[in-house]
């Protein structure tokens, strides 16, 4: 299966301490896309890369949060001093271009995730 | 702003009925819609998407609707089967490619 990955799975820390998230998308995927989903919610977009630039940040991800995608393959996701409130499952996703779908499209295709647990 | 809603928390169908979740959007730019499927603890899986060109996708059992004039689309799954019990969310870009809203998700039991 050459899905997209994401690691760890689940990752517990103490308020205050750093966290670095991994995601490694479908190979021959160029767009790579970090959310992030709470409780009761849907996905709310943070971040997203073409290739190695980082094209769009939302308004969520403070100056805390940082994202890298060094060559345009595998994406890390930092959190800096974690507080309670940035507890979630954080979710990367892919997209490639499909040119035999009328239109063009790209389709996200997403990861099973990071749990984060900040106590 | 919930820029997507998904106004039923939840739906009950019988086995082999249609099931038809709904979604309704206000961003008059967006022309790129989705439906993901999730499972607890696991990331959503894409289902179908259809671009505002259109009005209707199918994929096997799988058919979306949109309606651009009332901002509206609907998912139908005809036969439901126990397995497609889950999450199912509702998600719109302004174009394939980009920054996807989603709703906040409807919860579809299925039952024998």
């Amino acid at each position: 299966d050459t899905g997209v990955s994401q690691d760890p799975r689940h990752k517990i820390t103490k308020r205050g301490q750093n966290v670095t998230f991994r995601c490694d998308p479908i190979s021959e995927h160029n767009r790579l896309y970090w959310y992030r989903q709470t409780l009761g919610q849907g996905p709310e977009f943070l971040t997203y890369f073409q290739n190695e630039a980082q094209l769009e940040k939302s308004r969520l991800l403070s100056d805390r949060f940082s994202a890298e995608r060094p060559k345009g393959s595998f994406s890390t996701l930092e959190i800096q001093r974690t507080e309670q409130g940035d507890s979630a499952m954080y979710l990367c996703a892919s997209s490639g271009y499909r040119v035999e779908v009328a239109g063009g499209l790209y389709e996200q295709y997403f990861g099973p995730g990071t749990r984060l647990t900040v106590t | 702003d919930q820029q997507v809603k998904q106004n039923s928390p939840s739906l009950s169908v019988q086995e082999g009925r249609i099931s038809i979740l709904n979604c309704d959007y206000t961003n008059s730019m967006f022309d790129y819609f989705l439906w993901y499927k999730k499972y607890p603890a696991e990331g959503p899986t894409f289902l179908i998407s259809i671009s505002s060109i259109k009005d209707k996708n199918e994929d096997g059992r799988f058919t979306v609707f949109l309606n651009k004039s009332a901002k509206h689309l609907s998912l139908h799954i005809v036969p439901s089967q126990p397995g497609d019990s889950a999450v199912y969310f509702c998600a719109a870009s302004k174009d394939s490619g980009y920054a996807l809203n989603f709703g906040k998700g409807t919860s579809l039991l299925v039952t024998p």
